[in-house]
């Protein structure tokens, strides 16, 4: 399967501190976008990153990309209690992407 | 309202029903996509369409069927409802893939 696995599946911090989530994935890729998901909610895409970057910004995320450990990871810098949700990274096959099972972020204010 | 809209929010349907449930977009996006998101599985992709009558099968299509006649509907028909189909199911667009999706607000379905 093309799926990405992220990890870890929770991550529980305090408001202010930075949060880091990965995703591994299998096969060669393209893109690596991260999403987020409120909870009850669609997702809603954060960032993109091509196969030929190797970090990228926006806001407070940070997006790396390491093509030859064929994994990613997402960092949100000062988090605020608003960044509770589910993280999925999306690779993908074509005009698809495949999605991980997520990681759940929980901050306490 | 622009946007990409799923209909109905909540639905309970019996075993062995047929149900459809709707997306509409309002961009004219090319590809629209259906999910699924089940725990321990995340999101799976049930069928995509790249444009108006050009729909292709996901990971997941066995008991499902789509159609896409127009470029701004893309409708999800359970032809047999069956448990295992108790899920959320998302429906997508993007003009470009690579640029993105957008999601819709999801279907709650549950098959009793």
């Amino acid at each position: 399967s093309q799926q990405g696995e992220e990890d870890p599946q929770a991550l529980s911090i305090q408001e202010g501190e930075n949060a880091t989530m990965n995703c591994s994935y299998k096969t060669s890729i393209n893109n690596l976008q991260w999403y987020r998901q409120n909870s009850g909610r669609g997702l809603v895409h954060l960032i993109l990153i091509r196969s030929n970057e190797r970090e990228k910004h926006s806001g407070r995320l940070r997006v790396t990309l390491d093509t030859s450990k064929k994994s990613s990871s997402l960092l949100i810098t000062a988090s605020r209690a608003a960044d509770t949700a589910s993280y999925f990274c999306a690779t993908d096959a074509g005009n698809q992407f495949y999605f991980g099972t997520g990681t759940s972020l929980t901050v306490i204010p | 309202d622009a946007g990409i809209t799923q209909s109905p929010r909540y639905k309970i349907t019996e075993t062995g029903r047929q149900v459809t449930l709707m997306c509409h977009q309002t961009w004219s996006h090319s590809y629209m996509f259906w999910y699924r998101q089940d725990l321990g599985h995340g999101l799976r992709l049930i069928y995509y369409s790249a444009a108006a009558d050009i729909t292709d099968k996901g990971e997941v299509p066995d008991g499902y069927v789509v159609s896409r006649s127009k470029t701004e509907n893309f409708p999800l028909t359970l032809e047999s409802a069956t448990r295992s189909q108790t899920s959320v199911y998302f429906c997508a667009s993007s003009e470009d893939p690579g640029d993105g999706y957008t999601f819709g607000s999801g279907t709650r379905l549950t098959v009793v």
